[in-house]
């Protein structure tokens, strides 16, 4: 079982409906990441969380520690959103801060 | 500031030839990771560094080796590539006081 799942794998939306991308992580972490990796390719960090939520225009973070998940949302969502959503943990005393990936979210926003 | 870059962007290698991966940074940060890409998995280190002159193994380090020399290089070199490591390759960067990684555009490898 992986430490880090994502659910769904693939979303389909409209423009402007609310998405929710979800994360649940099996290990003791002490930060969570959200990234987007373009259809190009490229890879950009969104979020960092240890506790509660973040807010950065039309995308919101969350985080429960207790329950080990995190989502995802996306308000009002508009095709340039199309990409896929990866989470990431940094687990508890690992050496390097390294990161533990989930599989990513593909998402797709139809106009 | 170019970020994070890496050279090249796509290589096609025949199995049992060798190759070297360039990852350059101009940010000045501490730590560098190799990461490599495949369908249906997430990203999974290969090796990384803490800091000029230091490197240490991730997940999938066999078949692998690098060199930290220079604090802005990170080399990833095949010595003899195989089909298994067909895959899109990523660096990333990141200072010391953030645990935010900053990551080049990616190498597309094949290994036919």
């Amino acid at each position: 079982k992986n430490e880090v799942e994502q659910s769904p794998q693939n979303l389909t939306a409209q423009e402007g409906e609310f998405i929710t991308i979800n994360c649940s992580y099996s290990v003791g972490i002490s930060a969570l990441h959200w990234l987007q990796q373009h259809p190009g390719g490229g890879i950009v960090s969104l979020f960092m969380l240890s506790s509660g939520k973040k807010k950065h225009g039309r995308l919101i973070a969350t985080i429960n520690i207790q329950e080990k998940h995190s989502s995802l949302h996306i308000t009002a969502s508009h095709p340039r959103d199309s990409a896929v959503y990866i989470c990431a943990v940094r687990r508890r005393e690992t050496s390097g801060s390294r990161l533990t990936f989930g599989e990513g979210t593909q998402l797709t926003v139809n106009p | 500031n170019a970020g994070v870059t890496q050279t090249p962007k796509f290589r096609v290698l025949k199995t049992g030839q060798s190759m070297t991966l360039l990852c350059a940074q101009d940010m000045n940060h501490e730590y560098m990771y190799w990461y490599r890409q495949d369908p249906g998995m997430g990203l999974r280190l290969i090796h990384y560094s803490v800091g000029e002159g230091t490197t240490a193994k991730g997940e999938v380090p066999d078949g692998y080796n690098v060199s930290r020399l220079k604090k802005q290089n990170f080399l990833l070199g095949l010595e003899s590539a195989a089909p298994s490591q067909t895959s899109v390759y990523f660096c990333a960067s990141r200072p010391t006081a953030t645990d935010t990684q900053y990551f080049g555009p990616g190498t597309r490898l094949t290994v036919l």
